[in-house]
């Protein structure tokens, strides 16, 4: 059960948007739309930001948005702010009651 | 508010069970299924395996061999047990909770390191 598939690294400036791609299989993100999204600053605790592929849980800033197409999921964030720069995970469920993670992308604030 | 704190060891010997515990404050264990997760030092995450109260598990496929979960309802903690391990399974370990049905967790833990060092 291999990770699934993020960029290393993007980057934008303040106000621009920028778009963080999860490509998977038909066994995970293509499968079930169960996709989910979390920012973690290093040295916090992980928060989630998107669920079931374009869901916001309650407080989260609608300036973070999810969208799905076949076996990529797709986490754009608007306004870039400076806050903004943090690690970025997807996830997905892949049947069974078993889940996986993406490798995780960096978010660089110009 | 519910809260989540991960404690045990932060040092195990190779070969040895790597035992954490998980306290859940704010609400009832059994309200929830439970999973824990982990972040080797400069990688990504990794699931480990969930948990509910009933005893219904299910771990990640590359770990099952090695992982078993469990609950003490009566303290309100859930707890991992690794055992086997060796310096691959150094890593920042948390504890998380996912919102029902989801597989997606809206709660997690501030994380317990625990390094496999003899």
């Amino acid at each position: 059960q291999s990770a699934l598939t993020q960029p290393a690294s993007v980057s934008g400036s303040p106000g621009q948007s920028i778009t963080i791609s999860c490509t998977g299989t038909s066994s995970d993100v293509g499968g079930y739309d169960y996709v989910s999204w979390y920012q973690h600053h290093p040295g916090k605790a992980p928060t989630l930001l998107i669920f079931d592929v374009n869901k916001w849980p309650s407080g989260v800033s609608n300036r973070f948005s999810g969208s799905k197409s076949g076996n990529t999921a797709s986490l754009t964030v608007s306004g870039l702010q400076a806050e903004d720069e943090a690690d970025y995970y997807c996830s997905s469920y892949t049947g069974r009651r078993t889940m996986i993670f993406g490798g995780g992308t960096k978010l660089t604030v110009l | 508010q519910v809260q989540l704190q991960e404690s045990g060891p932060g040092l195990v010997k190779p070969s040895e069970t790597l035992s954490l515990t998980c306290t859940v404050s704010g609400d009832s264990i059994s309200n929830y299924y439970w999973s824990w997760v982990r972040q080797p030092p400069g990688k990504g995450l990794e699931w480990l395996g969930y948990f509910y109260f009933s005893g219904s598990t299910n771990y990640n496929p590359s770990l099952k061999s090695r992982v078993t979960l469990s609950v003490d309802t009566s303290k309100n903690q859930f707890s991992l047990k690794l055992s086997s391990v060796t310096a691959a399974d150094t890593a920042l370990y948390y504890c998380a909770k996912e919102i029902p049905g989801r597989t997606s967790f809206d709660l997690w833990g501030r994380g317990t390191l625990v390094t496999v060092s003899s």
